[in-house]
């Protein structure tokens, strides 16, 4: 298995552009998580699905904010519109149970000028 | 609210001697507690897990200890390699709220392992 493929690998947009972050799971995976990385906060979940319902979106920043998973092998989370201070890296990851191990993708690297 | 707490930011250890990486946390219904490492360019990878039912978990190289009654567990890396340089995160599931329950991540640590 590839693993969970995220894309793109970098962004960098400008403030007030719509920005959309990708995510493959792991097939037979039953849930998949967003998460994003800053040296203030560290590693904070943002959002999670399970058979792609959500489940737990307390994570999420503003109504700027949006994910939404189609299909069991697609997720999308869409930041409009950017701020400068959502630059950060985001990571998705998957799992067979939400208590235990997850496998994270290699994140997105996010920078809004 | 950080329920889950590691409150070295930085190590630096010597290659061939013991890395002692810790971690705290605060609600005492968590009974279960993973680590992962995690290299620049890239995402945080499962390296080793305990349950509240054990104090003590190895893994080869790794090896984790539970203090229950302290809310405290550790790392230890013996011997140390220069591969083990990265951040190490240790996470704890959330008691299960409405159904719902998530990984709760400390800080994470930055281990550096000079020659």
């Amino acid at each position: 298995d590839a693993g969970v493929i995220q894309s793109p690998r970098h962004e960098v947009t400008e403030m007030g552009q719509e920005v959309t972050l990708r995510c493959k799971p792991i097939s037979g995976h039953d849930y998949l998580f967003w998460y994003r990385q800053t040296m203030m906060r560290g590693l904070e979940l943002l959002i999670y699905f399970n058979n792609n319902v959500p489940i737990d979106d307390s994570g999420m920043p503003e109504d700027r904010f949006s994910a939404k998973m189609p299909n069991a092998s697609f997720s999308t989370l869409k930041i409009q519109p950017s701020e400068p201070r959502d630059s950060a890296v985001y990571f998705c990851a998957s799992s067979l149970v939400d208590w235990g191990e997850q496998f994270f993708g290699p994140g997105t690297r996010l920078t809004v000028l | 609210d950080q329920q889950v707490k590691q409150n070295s930011p930085s190590l630096s250890v010597q290659e061939g001697r013991i890395s002692i990486l810790n971690c705290d946390y605060t609600n005492s219904m968590f009974d279960y507690f993973l680590w992962y490492k995690k290299y620049p360019a890239e995402g945080p990878t499962f390296l080793i897990s305990i349950s509240s039912i054990k104090d003590k978990n190895e893994d080869g190289r790794f090896t984790v200890f539970l203090n229950k009654s302290a809310k405290h567990l550790s790392l230890h890396i013996v011997p140390s390699q220069p591969g083990d340089s990265a951040v190490y995160f240790c996470a704890a599931p959330s008691p299960r709220i409405q159904g719902a329950q998530k990984l709760v991540f400390g800080q994470g640590t930055r281990l550096t392992i000079n020659p």
